[in-house]
Order: C-alpha cells, then sequence, then structure tokens
C-alpha cells in the first residue's frame, strides 16, 4: 500500500509570496495533521484535520491555513511568506482522532526555501 | 514553561553496544509518550509507544522505559548495527481531550560504528 504522499518536494519562493503545499494521506486514513520543521530542530504542529473539520491549532499565525477535501486529502496554505517559514512541511495521516495511541504515519515532507 | 529535551549532541557507539538517549520533559502532564527515527531528508517513523501507567514496553531490540516521577524517558538499543544510525525524536501527547497533538523534541543523532 502506498504510504503518505506529499508534493512537492522542493519549493524555492520569495518573501512575500504565497505556497500551497499537498498531502494524501494512507487509504482509509481520515485524519491528516501538518508539523513544520527547522533545521536542527524537532517538529512543530500546525493543524490537525479530521473529516474535514478543523480539530486541532498549533501557535502558527493566521498566514497559515489549511482544508481537507472529500476524499481526506488536505492541503496547507502559507500566505506571506518570510525568510523563517523556510522548513521541512511534514504531514502526518492516522486512522482516527484522539486518544493519543493512534499511530501517525508520516510522509517524507515538502522542503520549502524563502529566499 | 513547558521544555522537552533531548541530548543535543550526537551520540557516538560502537557496533553491538548499547545506546541510550534520553527525553526529559517540565511543566508537562503527558498521556503517552512516543518514540520515532528520523533519517536525514525523510519523515519521522514510529518506533514505540509508552502510556503514562507503564514502566517499560519492548520491541525487538528496543526498549523505553518512562518514570513520571523523574518526568523522564529512556531509549534503549540494544546490540546496535550502522543501520540503526539515525536521529531519534521522542514526542509527548498531552492530555488535548481529542486530537493527536504530539509535541516533540529536537532529536539525539546516534552515529553507530562498525
Amino acid at each position: 500500500d502506498a504510504g503518505v504522499t506529499q508534493s512537492p518536494t522542493h519549493l524555492i519562493k520569495t518573501r512575500g509570496q504565497h505556497v500551497t503545499l499537498r498531502c494524501s494521506p494512507i487509504s482509509g486514513h481520515k485524519s491528516v495533521s501538518w508539523y513544520q520543521q527547522v533545521l536542527g530542530q524537532g517538529p512543530q504542529f500546525i493543524f490537525q484535520y479530521y473529516e474535514k473539520e478543523e480539530r486541532g491549532r498549533g501557535n502558527f499565525p493566521d498566514r497559515f491555513s489549511a482544508r481537507q477535501f472529500p476524499n481526506y486529502s488536505s492541503e496547507l496554505n502559507v500566505n506571506a511568506l518570510l525568510l523563517g517559514d523556510s522548513a521541512l512541511y511534514l504531514c502526518a495521516s492516522s486512522l482516527v482522532t484522539g486518544g493519543g495511541t493512534d499511530t501517525q504515519y508520516f510522509g517524507p515532507g515538502t522542503r520549502l526555501t524563502v529566499l | 514553561s513547558q521544555k522537552i529535551e533531548q541530548n543535543s549532541e550526537a551520540l557516538n557507539i560502537q557496533e553491538g553496544k548499547t545506546a541510550t538517549l534520553t527525553c526529559n520533559y517540565t511543566n508537562y502532564s503527558p498521556a503517552y509518550l512516543q518514540w520515532y527515527r528520523q533519517d536525514p531528508g525523510r519523515g519521522p517513523v514510529f518506533l514505540l509507544l509508552i502510556r503514562e501507567n507503564e514502566k517499560e514496553k519492548r520491541k525487538e531490540r528496543l526498549k523505553v522505559t518512562f518514570d513520571t516521577t523523574l518526568k523522564q524517558s529512556l531509549f534503549h538499543i540494544t546490540a546496535s548495527q550502522p543501520a540503526d544510525s539515525a536521529t531519534y525524536l521522542c514526542a509527548l501527547v498531552p492530555f488535548s481531550g481529542g486530537y493527536n497533538k504530539l509535541i516533540f523534541g529536537a532529536g539525539t543523532r546516534l552515529a553507530v560504528h562498525p
């Protein structure tokens, strides 16, 4: 079975631009979470979506937004890019939400570079 | 303030030895603690989960302990191999009431030398 897929793999943008990152979860998984990983640090939680509804939001500015589609795929949008947004953006899927024991499966990530 | 600390310095060990990685946390009351492996340029891969009422969990050559009094988890890899070389991340799952928010440490890089 295919794992979590993300596109694009790499992306270079300039300050002030907007970016859209995409994620397809494992078949049958209804929950998608987004994380930002800056070089040398651990992933930081941005959003979780379950059944097309936002279930959790991390400490990120409103420039970050996301949505989940009926097929459970998801998009992360970042507006007005800053140099500090340069990071690896990870998508994780899980069967359901809540409980904490639900294993999250991470995709390979999208490497975003803001110049 | 809330913190999760992992040894920021790389851990270098000889093949066949046991690697022990530490995860300390402050001002959290985690429901669960998870360990992940991350290779360069790749997403984290889930290894083990331990609940707050469990002391120890094992899976093949891996062992995790969880001491809520010390606010510490130890991750052991026995009979280590060069293929075990990677960054290992610990992640807390707080009692969040309904969603899977993982709070990660910065990770410890493990290098196993032949």
